[in-house]
């Protein structure tokens, strides 16, 4: 599979405990971006790279949030001090640096209990 | 920033008749409009999107058309199918700095339309 790939797919934690996922970009994809989606809403845009360098980050990135792709391939974005209103879908998506098309992964679903 | 409403949040259709889902948008110097496809519990697609030098576009059955004077634009969906069931998000969004060129900001997108397709 070449596409966007995402891990754990499901994630439980109890609130205050911290949390990491992963995203693997379609290989020559230079620009990787962090989404986040709650039931019945849309995807919200929360960070994005071009390589390794982070080029925006949105206000709903609060300091509890951060995100890495040190080598510029795979990303990953830690929640610490999980809260119950962390719970959501946190999508990856990657695109070429020139081009505006945005392919999705699958997804990683956090339940903050 | 940029804000993306979308209309309506529920579409139902008979099977066969067209579907047509409408956004609007809020920054002139949006230039990218996507539109994208989301079954239950999987990832969205993309389904068919438009740059802001063109006013249409089709691919068979789904069109999209742009405004770029009254900042909206629609997707039509002809011929509706019971696979066409999902929920349909668009989006809008910026150049990386501004310039035309290519590679684009982060996509911000409308709240969904949940379309039924009647049998």
């Amino acid at each position: 599979d070449t596409g966007v790939s995402q891990n754990p797919r499901h994630k439980i934690t109890k609130r205050g405990q911290n949390v990491t996922f992963r995203c693997d970009p379609i290989s020559e994809h230079n620009r990787l971006y962090w989404y986040r989606q709650t039931l019945g809403q849309g995807p919200e845009f929360l960070t994005y790279f071009q390589n390794e360098a982070q080029l925006e980050k949105s206000r709903l990135l609060s300091d509890r949030f951060s995100a890495e792709r040190p080598k510029g391939s795979f990303s990953t974005l830690e929640i610490q001090r999980t809260e119950q209103g962390d719970s959501a879908m946190y999508l990856c998506a990657s695109s070429l640096w020139d081009a505006d098309t945005q392919y999705f992964g699958p997804g990683t679903r956090l339940t903050v209990l | 920033g940029e804000n993306v409403e979308q209309h309506p949040s529920t579409l139902s259709v008979q099977e066969g008749d067209s579907a047509v889902i409408k956004c609007t948008y809020s920054d002139s110097a949006s230039n990218y409009f996507p539109w994208y496809k989301q079954e239950l519990g999987k990832r969205p697609q993309l389904i068919i999107d438009i740059r802001s030098n063109v006013g249409e576009k089709k691919d068979q059955r789904i069109a999209v058309t742009l405004n770029k004077t009254a900042k909206h634009f629609s997707l039509h969906i002809t011929e509706t199918q019971p696979e066409d069931s999902a929920v349909y998000f668009c989006a809008a969004s910026i150049p990386v700095g501004g310039s035309s060129g290519g590679g684009a900001d982060g996509l911000t997108f409308g709240k969904g339309t949940h379309l039924i397709i009647q049998p």
